[in-house]
């Protein structure tokens, strides 16, 4: 079955470069979320995307922003990057109609590191 | 906003054995799922479980919604198993609201 791609998998930037991530959902669904995992932390919500409008809001710095493309797939860009921004980023799809409570499906992640 | 806790923070076991991790949660929730992350940061989904209870091989899951807890059961633990379980709930608005985690380590 297919799964939700992110790309680029790893990626390593110095401090004030900007990055931008790629997530593909899978096929059908309607609704893309972002999570950002600190080194032993548990994964913090950013921001969601429901038939490509934002659907809601988390902790997400002013210094990145997102957007869902018409054919579904969607993009974290994060300029002006922090030493504090290395963490793994994960991308989540699901069939939600926008009701928010089918399963979200993970990506295998994107390892950003910040030198 | 909501608190979910999960306990133990840590786990060691021998392989074979078997264990019960625990997710409480300080508010009603339309949704409740189960993650295993391994070693290499993937985030495996295990149950989507608002209420009741459901069996995959090894695994198992209860929620009791109007006490406001989730039980994960793993039987029969393999050194596979090892990782990071995460329960983590939803309100409304579709974003999953993370516990901090059971770190469980399977010994050969």
């Amino acid at each position: 079955a297919a799964g939700v791609i992110q790309s680029p998998r790893h990626l390593i930037k110095e401090k004030r470069e900007t990055a931008t991530l790629k997530c593909y959902p899978i096929p059908r669904h309607d609704t893309v979320y972002w999570y950002q995992q600190g080194p032993g932390q548990d994964p913090q919500f950013l921001i969601s995307f429901y038939e490509k409008m934002q659907s809601d809001k988390g902790s997400i710095p002013d210094r990145f922003s997102a957007q869902q493309f018409s054919d579904y797939h969607s993009e974290l860009n994060m300029s002006s990057l922090e030493l504090g921004d290395s963490a793994l980023y994960f991308c989540a799809s699901s069939f939600s109609r926008g009701k928010g409570v089918e399963t979200q499906y993970f990506g295998p992640g994107t390892r950003l590191l910040v030198l | 906003g909501i608190q979910v806790e999960q306990s133990p923070p840590d786990l060691i076991l021998q392989e074979g054995a078997n264990s019960t991790l625990r997710c409480n949660f300080s508010d009603s929730v339309n949704n409740l799922q189960w993650f295993h992350q391994n070693p290499w940061g993937q985030l495996i989904n295990l149950f989507y479980i608002p209420s009741g209870t459901k069996q995959n091989g090894r695994l198992s899951a209860t929620t009791v919604a109007t006490e406001r807890y989730s039980l994960l059961y793993i039987s029969s633990s393999q050194t596979t198993d090892s990782g990071v379980y995460f329960c983590a709930v939803e309100r409304g608005g579709g974003k999953l609201i993370f516990g901090q985690g059971t770190e469980l380590s399977v010994k050969p």
